[in-house]
């Protein structure tokens, strides 16, 4: 069964660095997720692509959050610099585009630690 | 998108269905109900969806009322494996919208 794939599983890094994860969706998926889970919190979406495109960001905090998906296929969130406060998970996911109920598929996640 | 309401916390016993409760009171005529869960430590999981209908699939069933104002999941034959957290999600199906979150319900399957 097709996955999405995300790397790193796991990120440490010291406040002020930069930090960058990766997302694979499923072959054939135009729209992709990247949402943030706070421990003890659902998760909460930051940007949406439709394909190369940027669908909504309205919850992607810009002066330190950027994303992009350059051919429309894998796509890169990264944050500079980073703050205590992004410590959490960071989940991709993927899914088909339209009207219809599609649903989601979420890959395993970066579970992002700032000290 | 409609607010949902769930509780917390839920036990059921190993091998007992685990009967999942949503409000969604505000629920609007083009809103589907989504039901996600997450397993400790992993990425959200599909379960299922529904209209209005009662739906099942080999995961679960969903059973909506039929003012549509709430809906239960139902895990027919609990196992350890199914100890998550579960969401009920409302999503209407303009084009690219999004899944709200809320705080979901933690089901601890005990043996």
């Amino acid at each position: 069964e097709a996955e999405v794939a995300q790397s790193p599983r796991y990120k440490i890094t010291e406040k002020s660095q930069a930090v960058a994860f990766w997302c694979d969706p499923i072959s054939g998926h135009a729209t992709l997720y990247w949402y943030r889970q706070i421990l003890g919190q659902g998760p909460e979406l930051l940007v949406q692509f439709q394909d190369e495109s940027v669908v909504d960001d309205s919850q992607l905090p810009k002066d330190r959050f950027s994303a992009e998906r350059l051919k429309g296929v894998d796509s890169t969130l990264k944050i500079q610099p980073a703050e205590l406060g992004d410590s959490a998970m960071y989940l991709c996911a993927s899914s088909l585009t339209g009207t219809g109920p599609y649903e989601q598929y979420f890959g395993p996640g970066t579970r992002l630690t700032v000290t | 998108d409609a607010k949902t309401t769930q509780p917390p916390s839920m036990d059921c016993a190993e091998g007992r269905a685990a009967n999942l409760p949503c409000n969604h009171s505000t629920i609007s005529g083009n809103e589907y109900v989504y039901w996600y869960r997450q397993i400790h430590s992993q990425g959200p999981q599909y379960i299922i969806h529904g209209l209005k209908n009662n739906e099942t699939n080999e995961m679960a069933s969903l059973i909506i009322t039929e003012d549509r104002k709430s809906s239960t999941l139902i895990l027919p034959h609990a196992t350890l494996r199914d100890t998550a957290v579960y969401y009920c999600i409302v999503r209407s199906m303009e084009y690219g919208n999004k899944l709200v979150f809320g705080a979901g319900t933690i089901l601890r399957v005990k043996s």
